[in-house]
């Protein structure tokens, strides 16, 4: 079946530090990827997405490319801010009723 | 559009108790799903539909039971509530013109069982 391993946190970062998160997937098809983040006490909101091969995704700085060779949709940010803050969430669909969550990686963004 | 929202925000409940979190969307969208949020275990799927009258089961549906009257709700109900229910719950819709599968979450329920 469709699973999505992403990299296990806690991370703790300072302010205008780099960022990446990983995150693998195993599909039997071709997944729409997306990562969403959940802000403290709010619901997932959507970040980015990708649906096909070499696809990029980008919103707010945050970057993440759709590697079908490795079966990886890694997030990224080259400058963090405090607000960055949040729980995120890797996340594939292969079809219109279900999508398979990684298991979420917290990030701490410090002054 | 105020779009998928959820009541209550915060329920503490005895074990046994039964309860029902309301979800409802204003984007007639076709499709509904609750997902369950536990620590380290990512969003689970519990129930979904795909059209007023039809629902079917996810990933983890023992304990919880779903009716889809119309288009914008979709409660959940929890039958006798158990400690392994405690849980973050969450309702998403989409709409079905979207091949992306892109869905839009509620902002949640947070439900303990004592």
């Amino acid at each position: 079946g469709n699973s999505v391993t992403q990299m296990e946190g806690p991370v703790t970062l300072s302010e205008e530090a780099f960022l990446t998160i990983n995150c693998t997937y195993t599909a039997t098809g071709y997944p729409s990827l997306f990562w969403y983040v959940q802000y403290p006490g709010e619901g997932l909101q959507l970040l980015l997405k990708a649906t096909k091969a070499d696809d990029k995704g980008s919103n707010k700085g945050f970057e993440a490319t759709y590697r079908k060779e490795t079966t990886s949709f890694h997030l990224e940010k080259g400058s963090v801010q405090v607000s960055d803050s949040a729980v995120y969430f890797c996340a594939l669909s292969e079809s219109w009723n279900k999508l398979s969550f990684g298991a979420g990686t917290t990030v701490t963004v410090r002054a | 559009n105020a779009g998928v929202t959820q009541t209550p925000k915060f329920q503490v409940l005895k074990t046994g108790q039964s309860m029902t979190l309301q979800c409802a969307q204003d984007m007639n969208h076709e499709y509904m799903s609750w997902y369950r949020q536990d620590p380290g275990m990512g969003l689970r799927l519990i129930h979904y539909s795909v059209g007023a009258g039809i629902t079917d089961q996810g990933e983890v549906p023992n304990g919880y039971n779903v009716s889809r009257s119309t288009t914008e709700d979709f409660p959940l109900r929890l039958l006798s509530a158990a400690p392994s229910q405690t849980s973050v719950y969450f309702c998403a819709s989409r709409g079905g013109g979207d091949s992306t599968y892109e869905q839009y979450f509620g902002p949640g329920t947070r439900l303990t069982v004592t």
